[in-house]
């Protein structure tokens, strides 16, 4: 079936670190991807999403670029802040019932 | 105004006992979906609601029953309390299926069962 498999936590960076986060995929077509950000004590907020192949999402300085050769989605950005610390899920939506399948999450701690 | 509202917040209930969980969401979407994420924070789906028709039911056992009086509002009630219920429940909404824009989420309600 359908999944999605990122890379384990916790990330610890400095503050202007660049931060990448790996995300890949197994699906059958093209499906949507998708990142979101959890703050403690918080619901998932929508950070950035791609619909096809080659599309690039981006939002606050984060990045994302929809690889369909090697099915990935890996989340960037090129200078980390302390509140950008949080839980980052990747995911990818199944068409017909706008299910989404979630990875595990990637914890990112930013030091100051 | 907050979007999509969950209550309560926190839920703290001993075993064997029924409870409900509350959601209603003010962004006129037409489906709703409630989400699971256990303490590894790994989020697994429910079930979801498109105008009140259950559309996703996963394997989630029978003590679990939702319920939609109308596309704005999903509750979740739970009979016979577990303690591996004990979990963080996310109820999220999107405007519909097909246009794919992603989910809004509630707050969470964070369940513990004693």
């Amino acid at each position: 079936g359908d999944s999605v498999t990122q890379m384990e936590g916790p990330v610890t960076l400095s503050e202007e670190a660049f931060l990448t986060i790996n995300c890949t995929y197994t699906a059958t077509g093209y499906p949507s991807l998708f990142w979101y950000v959890q703050y403690p004590g918080e619901g998932l907020q929508l950070l950035l999403k791609a619909t096809k192949a080659d599309d690039k999402g981006s939002n606050k300085g984060f990045e994302a670029t929809y690889r369909k050769e090697t099915t990935s989605f890996h989340l960037e950005k090129g200078s980390v802040q302390v509140s950008d610390s949080a839980v980052y899920f990747c995911a990818l939506r199944r068409g017909a019932t706008n299910k989404l399948i979630f990875g595990t999450g990637t914890l990112l701690a930013v030091q100051p | 105004d907050t979007a999509v509202s969950q209550t309560p917040k926190y839920l703290v209930t001993q075993m064997g006992n029924d409870k409900s969980i509350k959601c209603e969401q003010n962004l006129g979407h037409d489906t709703m979906y409630w989400y699971k994420q256990d303490s590894k924070k790994f989020l697994k789906i429910m079930f979801s609601y498109n105008n009140k028709e259950l559309i996703i039911n996963e394997t989630v056992p029978n003590r679990f029953s939702p319920k939609s009086p109308d596309k704005a509002h999903l509750n979740l009630h739970i009979n016979s309390l577990e303690l591996g219920d004990s979990a963080v429940y996310f109820c999220a909404s999107s405007q519909d299926t097909a246009s794919g824009y992603g989910y809004t989420f509630g707050s969470g309600t964070r369940l513990t069962v004693v």
